[in-house]
């Protein structure tokens, strides 16, 4: 059971928009940033949103992050085939003496 | 270039020990964070620790307290990953990666923006 919580897959067609929600409590997302990490099949993750909505170089701006209270969301728009892949947020804890915490992923199907 | 070279696959006996290590390059090694995630086949990302080359404090997930090291060298600007005890359990893919840490207003920004390609560690008898 993980600390942040995701639904476990979502889907869209080529073109659509998606949006993926991250849900967690005062501790995490809503005393710290939020970042967002891209895992293609076989491949290491890959940081595709920092500071709650900030793009590093290179990652299309098709991507957007967003924070509200306790709750993140990664948006994607025109989805692409090259886009099906696991999402998943992360956010430090501040409770006990601070650990990083995932969520439990979202399998992004593009049908 | 930003890069993270990882240590080549292991296989351990259960009870064993596996030092995973991560060379980084591209960077002053001593001003940035490594971190340690692990992924078992088909799971999710389960974060183990954090190491400050620097300073050499490390913080560590409780889950993994007492059987867990890391470690760093900096004149080879290498970090390592020691887990002990091994159980069947501990079979997965260990990944280092950069992190960067900084205070806010109060407010910690902290992400993972470089990451090793991976290490398997298969536990088997």
């Amino acid at each position: 059971q993980s600390v942040l919580t995701q639904p476990p897959s979502v889907s869209a067609a080529p073109g659509q928009n998606v949006t993926i929600s991250c849900s967690g409590s005062s501790s995490n997302i809503g005393d710290n940033y939020v970042s967002w990490y891209q895992q293609l099949p076989g491949t290491a993750p890959k940081l595709l949103i920092f500071d709650n909505s900030d793009r590093p170089s290179g990652v299309p701006d098709r991507f957007s992050g967003s924070k509200s209270g306790t709750s993140a969301t990664l948006g994607i728009t025109g989805l692409q085939t090259g886009d099906e892949a696991d999402y998943y947020c992360g956010s430090w804890d501040s409770s006990l003496s601070g650990v990083w915490v995932f969520g439990g992923g979202t399998k992004l199907t593009v049908l | 270039q930003v890069q993270l070279v990882q240590s080549g696959a292991e296989v351990m006996e259960p009870g064993a020990s596996v030092k995973v290590s991560c060379q980084a390059s591209g960077y002053t090694f001593t001003k940035y964070e490594i971190t340690w995630v692990r992924q078992a086949s088909g799971q999710g990302l389960e974060w183990m620790g954090w190491m400050n080359p620097n300073t050499d404090n490390t913080g560590y997930a409780q889950k993994f307290q007492g059987r867990v090291t890391l470690t760093r060298k900096t004149s080879i600007t290498t970090a390592y990953m020691e887990l002990s005890n091994l159980g069947f359990d501990d079979t997965a893919v260990y990944y280092c990666a950069r992190g960067r840490r900084t205070l806010v207003r109060g407010v910690l920004r902290y992400h993972f923006d470089y990451w090793g390609h991976g290490t398997l560690v298969t536990v088997s008898s």
